[in-house]
């Protein structure tokens, strides 16, 4: 019953350090997201996936890169973070544009 | 681009009292809309879907209900608990695009 998995949860990095942010659904979705979360700015669309093979940039994609791996896996990399990148990230699948969307936990960045 | 508003950002309320989560947004051209719940540290759990055709879903205690022509929405709770303390979002989709907008939350205390 595992549904959007994240890893890592909490992570620490160095301005200029690089890493990527993993996510996999086990629920056969097509579309895929990744969103940052900032106090009193709610959620912001970085990047998603309409189906295997296709992204797109959203709203925010300045300084991130993301890869569908496949049908399951979508990763968010940040090349050279920044500490305007600390943030909580997270991953949301849904079966296609209409559908109930489903969240991940959350994966907490700060980039000193 | 899709303005989506949440008033109050925060409301304390005693237990078993009725109360109302306002949603408002600026572009009526919306697919559909839902409505989330989060916990401190968690993700965000999805409570109702409304297509733009519907007017409202309901959910045990949970009333969701649309009026995409005056661009509001409202989340009905009966009987609150003090589990029902968390931050809830709603969130809407436009016909065009591929994302979801989502308003700053209600903070919801139920206090026992």
């Amino acid at each position: 019953n595992a549904g959007v998995t994240q890893t890592p949860k909490f992570q620490v990095l160095k301005t200029g350090q690089s890493m990527t942010l993993q996510c996999a659904q086990d629920m056969n979705h097509n579309s895929m997201y990744w969103y940052r979360q900032d106090p009193g700015m709610g959620l912001r669309l970085i990047y998603y996936s309409a189906s295997e093979g296709t992204t797109d940039k959203g709203e925010v994609p300045n300084g991130y890169n993301v890869s569908r791996l496949n049908k399951r896996e979508f990763s968010l990399r940040l090349e050279s973070a920044a500490p305007s990148q600390t943030s909580v990230y997270f991953c949301a699948s849904q079966e296609g544009y209409g559908n109930t969307i489903y969240f991940g936990e959350g994966s907490w960045l700060t980039v000193v | 681009k899709q303005e989506v508003t949440q008033i109050p950002a925060a409301l304390s309320v005693p237990e078993g009292e009725n109360l109302v989560l306002n949603c408002s947004f600026t572009d009526s051209a919306i697919y559909n809309l839902q409505w989330f719940r989060q916990d401190p540290g968690k993700g965000l759990t999805s409570l109702l879907l409304i297509q733009s055709s519907q007017r409202e879903q309901t959910s045990g205690r949970l009333n969701a209900s649309l009026d995409k022509s005056s661009g509001r929405s409202t989340l009905y709770i009966a009987a609150s608990q003090p589990g029902d303390s968390a931050t809830y979002l709603c969130a809407v989709s436009l016909n065009t695009g591929n994302q979801f907008y989502f308003g700053t939350g209600t903070s919801l205390t139920v206090i026992p």
